[in-house]
């Protein structure tokens, strides 16, 4: 699996869009991007996934550049109980051999009053 | 909602003894999973299961660790002879199937002294 950077720590105001970056310039065609995130040592959360198109859902939305090689995930509002560690990973699907995720160390966002 | 559900949350272990983690996963997943994060690391997988057998292992899972489905509902991680380094909290993930999102429980604490 393709591997990714991320910044290590954000701060966002509560209410306010965070935009959480991922640069994964190595992914390869059949590769999608997913994002979990971590509510201080709690199970990883599932929060969104993409190929190349954008995508958006109740939690957040995930904005994949057009040469795929970084995508943003955007909480549109957040809230104090978005502060965690988010996690952007990349990993084949269908490769029919399980579903190991990478976790790095991700982002740790502190949502701010 | 459904969710993934680990007992103990926390168990404590004396080196050399075999602890046994127990999991449910949610009812119609067919992929089962291990991670561990050992504290202040990031989240490592160890394993995956796919009907009856693993599917995938990490070099983490050596023969020290097995994995179990004893029953149509459970789902089980033996360490048998722990050491001090297999103090670490250890998450239990299920899926429908290998391309979707993984739904984490929220992790036994196994402390060993």
């Amino acid at each position: 699996d393709a591997k990714t950077t991320q910044p290590p720590s954000m701060d966002c105001a509560e209410g306010r869009a965070a935009n959480l970056p991922c640069n994964h310039s190595t992914i390869s065609g059949n590769e999608y991007v997913y994002w979990y995130r971590q509510i201080h040592s709690q199970g990883p959360q599932y929060i969104i996934h993409g190929l190349k198109n954008n995508e958006t859902n109740e939690m957040a939305s995930l904005i994949i550049t057009e040469d795929r090689k970084s995508s943003t995930l955007i909480l549109p509002h957040a809230t104090l109980r978005d502060t965690a560690v988010y996690y952007c990973i990349v990993r084949v699907v269908g490769s029919n051999s399980g579903y190991a995720l990478n976790f790095g160390k991700g982002t740790s966002l502190l949502v701010t009053p | 909602e459904p969710e993934v559900t680990q007992t103990p949350s926390h168990q404590v272990t004396q080196m050399g003894q075999e602890v046994i983690l127990r999991c449910v996963p949610i009812s119609n997943h067919l992929y089962f999973y291990w991670y561990r994060q050992i504290l202040g690391q990031k989240v490592e997988f160890l394993v995956s299961f796919y009907n009856n057998e693993i599917s995938e292992k990490s070099e983490i899972f050596d023969d020290q660790f097995s994995v179990e489905r004893p029953d149509g509902s459970n789902f089980t991680l033996k360490i048998r002879s722990t050491k001090l380094e297999d103090s670490a909290m250890y998450f239990c993930a299920s899926s429908r199937t290998e391309n979707v999102e993984a739904f984490f429980g929220q992790g036994t604490r196994l402390t060993v002294v």
